[in-house]
């Protein structure tokens, strides 16, 4: 079974500062997908970055990039520029095509 | 921007009723999916569906739960006999047919159960 573990259950960090979200899985697959997911407040679910196994290249979106070790199934999260918005719940999540296995969350507070 | 929709936003039912949770998924995504997240808890998978069939389910998707497309725009979960421990938010989500598998989340249901 594939499991997602992350291992903060929160985290913290100042406006305008980076921080680093922690992710590892487990599989025995060699395709496969990950994903970080937002989920503020509201409780509504979005996106926010994708990378594929079979990339080396570490996926970036504008403030939001990962660190993607393969050999050792860690998919960490980078936020740089830290902003107010950017507090949320945040979701590691794993999948070979259907169904997302999520991790249990970490919660992010953003400090002024 | 096109949008997963759910409705309703909130559903109250009793113990041992059925309830209906209705999606529309993006237009142009071929494979549909529910999830539940219970307070506090982690999103749990559900049921994936695809041509018109369900491609995958987990444990959690007993008898108690169905599936439907009825139509080409909705997509449907019917909870036949809700328990309390049913009590969860509720997500659709739809991706289209590319190699991308990023999947599209609508705003949930907040389903309870008294």
């Amino acid at each position: 079974a594939q499991t997602v573990t992350q291992s903060q259950p929160e985290m913290s960090v100042q406006e305008a500062e980076t921080v680093t979200l922690s992710c590892t899985y487990d599989t025995s697959e060699s395709d496969y997908y990950l994903f970080w997911y937002k989920q503020p407040p509201s409780r509504q679910m979005i996106l926010v970055i994708r990378q594929e196994a079979y990339k080396q290249q570490n996926a970036t979106e504008n403030r939001f990039s990962v660190n993607f070790q393969k050999a050792a199934k860690s998919f960490s999260l980078k936020i740089s520029d830290s902003q107010l918005g950017d507090a949320a719940m945040y979701f590691c999540a794993y999948s070979i095509g259907y169904a997302l296995n999520f991790g249990k969350g970490t919660s992010l507070l953003v400090t002024p | 921007e096109p949008e997963v929709t759910q409705t309703p936003s909130h559903q109250v039912t009793q113990m041992g009723q059925e309830v209906i949770l209705r999606c529309v998924p993006i237009s142009n995504h071929l494979y549909f999916y529910w999830y539940r997240q219970i307070l506090g808890q982690k999103v749990e998978f559900l049921v994936s569906f695809y041509n018109n069939e369900i491609s995958e389910k987990s444990e959690i998707f007993d008898d108690q739960f169905s599936v439907e497309r009825p139509d080409g725009s909705n997509f449907t979960l019917k909870i036949r006999s809700t328990k309390l421990e049913d009590s969860a938010m509720y997500f659709c989500a739809s991706r289209d047919g590319t190699g991308l598998y990023e999947q599209y989340f609508g705003p949930g249901t907040r389903l309870t159960v008294t």
